[in-house]
Order: structure tokens, then sequence, then C-alpha cells
């Protein structure tokens, strides 16, 4: 079974300072991985996904991840942090089920809050 | 591209009523719609996988009669909270797969919120 494990529920950074956001997956086949935000009261926005392409992906907002087979890591970086960046962000995992269609598994999600 | 909306936004409810959500695919056809609720502070749990046409497949747990899901087009999916009950009170999302863009990129409504008094 695949799985997603987000290191800290509630992140804070200073405003300019480096945001690190680590996830960790589990599958027994190469993953699918992705990065979603989710700001109060609304539905998740895609940040990035890594589709066994290039290791180092580049999102929106400045955001970019880096996919680690031999620490089966997926860690969010970005190298500034601004005040809108303040979110909740989930690591997921995907993959194909019989039937054909894919689930996404969601991790528990890690609160960003940006100090000025 | 790529955007799913959700009616109504917030919904409040007595408790035994009846409440239609509906997800909507606007400018891309969903062959495939996803229904999760989310729990204050908590991540997203699938629900159910609607397919357009066919019957809805619900996760371990979720019961088929209380949450029903309609998916009569390729760009409207409808989740009914049957006789509802303050439990059911949550965030429920919907999400739609946009066909030919890789694998499993998920759209995401705003969201309903979901009270039940």
């Amino acid at each position: 079974a695949q799985s997603v494990t987000q290191l800290g529920s509630h992140v804070s950074v200073s405003e300019g300072a480096l945001v690190l956001l680590r996830c960790n997956y589990s599958s027994s086949v190469p993953p699918y991985l992705f990065w979603y935000v989710q700001y109060p009261n609304q539905g998740l926005q895609l940040l990035l996904k890594y589709t066994s392409a290039a290791t180092l992906v580049k999102g929106i907002n400045g955001f970019e991840a880096e996919f680690k087979k031999s620490e089966t890591s997926f860690h969010l970086t970005k190298p500034s942090a601004h005040m809108s960046d303040a979110a909740e962000y989930f690591c997921a995992v995907s993959d194909t089920r019989s039937g054909g269609y894919q689930k996404v598994t969601f991790g528990t999600g890690t609160k960003l809050q940006v100090i000025p | 591209g790529a955007v799913v909306s959700q009616h109504p936004s917030r919904v409040i409810c007595k408790s035994g009523t009846s409440v239609k959500i509906e997800c909507r695919s606007l400018d891309f056809q969903a062959t495939t719609m996803f229904w999760y609720r989310q729990f204050p502070k908590q991540s997203l749990m699938l629900m159910a996988t609607s397919n357009e046409g066919s019957k809805a497949t619900y996760e371990q747990g979720v019961e088929k009669d209380k949450f029903l899901i309609n998916h009569a087009s390729l760009t409207l999916s409808t989740l009914t909270v049957t006789s509802a009950h303050p439990e059911d009170s949550s965030f429920y999302i919907c999400s739609a797969s946009l066909p030919g863009t890789g694998p499993d990129t998920q759209y995401f409504g705003p969201g309903t919120r979901l009270t039940v008094l």
C-alpha cells in the first residue's frame, strides 16, 4: 500500500527565509508524487508533480521539489518565503488500482506560518 | 483552464434532512471525479470515485446509502448526504481528473462546508 509521511505538522519561517517542507513516501512501484497547497476554507491547488521524468520538479509560486529514490523523499522547498505562502501544504502519492483508475493518498499536511 | 466549481460553498441544515452538493468541471470534460471529506486540521479522506455513466466506487467504511453519488454527465457529479446528522458536519471537496495531463492530476473544487444542526 502506498503512503506519504509529512514530518512536522507546523513549520514557522521568517519572511525571506528558506522554506523546507518534508515528505517521505512508501510505494511498491515507481510513484507519482504531488504537492498541493490549501488556503483556509478553500480546495487544493496543485503546486507541482513528479511523474518519473526530471527528478527536480519546478512548480508554481517559486516552489520546487526533488525526488530522491535512495531516501524515498520528495521534500518541497522555496528559497525565500513570502507572507502569501502561509497555508497548509499536502504531499500526495498515487497508484493505479484495479479497474484502471488511480487513487491519490494524501499526507496529514503541514501548516506553514510565515513570520514578518 | 481546468476549473472545478462546487455549489453551495456553505450549507447549514437540520438533522434528518438531505443535502445535495454539486461538483462541476467548467472548461473540460471529466470522466472521473472524486469526493473527499476533510475533518478539521486533518487531511483529505477519499470517500468515493465517481465515473460518468456508472456506479460510484466507494472507499471502505463509507456508507453508500448515506452518501449518494451521481455522475450523470461529463461535467457534473453530485453528492447527496441523506438524513444528515451532526457527525456528518465536515468540509466536502470534489476533484476532477483532466484527461491527457498525465497520471492523476486532479483539479479541486473550492469545497463545501456542511454544518448539520
